[in-house]
């Protein structure tokens, strides 16, 4: 089956530090790639949806110049959140589709992020 | 406005059958998506519907209602590495996923 990797899985960093986490399709070229926030006890929110080499489409509410992403290659997504505080601590999840839709999406394991 | 909708929490015992349901209203529909999430862990996929019916994989079972807009989970002898969040999502008619907020279920021996 389809396997995303993502790096850290965990990393702590101190406010108003940048912090970038990797997200790669181990095994087959991702077109599109997504990026979610979840926070405890909460369900998945999409942060933004990113294309192999055009600019990422963000969802509404979340800052663009925040969280960067980049999609450079087929298999490589980056975020990175720049100028952290604690409110954005969270679980990052990535996912990654090989198709011009969403329907077979595969879930990176995540990243839990604690700013202090 | 897009809305899913599915028990918080739910408590069965080891060895039963549980159903988890799942209520939806959303513009347009490609397709209803079952996951399971542990504590901590990303989410790993369990069913895909897309079609009005039953879908049976192993211990779990989804069905799906397009008309009432409702879709539920069936899973079958339950065991304790059950317990997790089950999440309900649907894809709209952009083929974005609209996600529930999860259904915490509860095994008990």
């Amino acid at each position: 089956g389809a396997v995303v990797s993502q790096h850290p899985s965990r990393v702590i960093c101190k406010s108003g530090t940048s912090v970038k986490i990797e997200c790669r399709s181990l095994d087959f070229q991702a077109t599109t790639m997504f990026w979610y926030r979840q926070f405890p006890k909460q369900s998945l929110m999409l942060m933004a949806t990113s294309n192999e080499g055009s600019k990422a489409t963000y969802e509404q509410g979340v800052e663009k110049d925040k969280f960067l992403i980049n999609h450079a290659s087929l298999t490589l997504s980056t975020l990175t959140v720049t100028s952290a505080h604690p409110e954005d601590s969270s679980f990052y999840i990535c996912s990654a589709a090989s198709g011009t839709n969403s329907y077979e999406q595969y879930f990176g394991p995540g990243t839990r992020l604690t700013v202090t | 406005g897009q809305n899913i909708d599915q028990p918080t929490e739910m408590t069965a015992t080891e060895g039963a059958i549980v159903q988890i349901n799942c209520t939806y209203q959303t513009s347009g529909f490609n397709g209803l998506f079952w996951y399971q999430q542990h504590a901590g862990e990303a989410p790993t996929f369990l069913s895909y519907n897309v079609l009005d019916g039953l879908e049976e994989k192993g211990r779990f079972s989804s069905f799906l209602s397009r008309s009432k807009g409702y879709s539920y989970l069936l899973l079958k002898e339950l065991q304790m590495k059950d317990s997790a969040s089950y999440l309900c999502a649907v894809m709209d008619s952009n083929y974005q996923l609209i996600w529930g907020a999860g259904t915490k279920l509860i095994i008990k021996p």
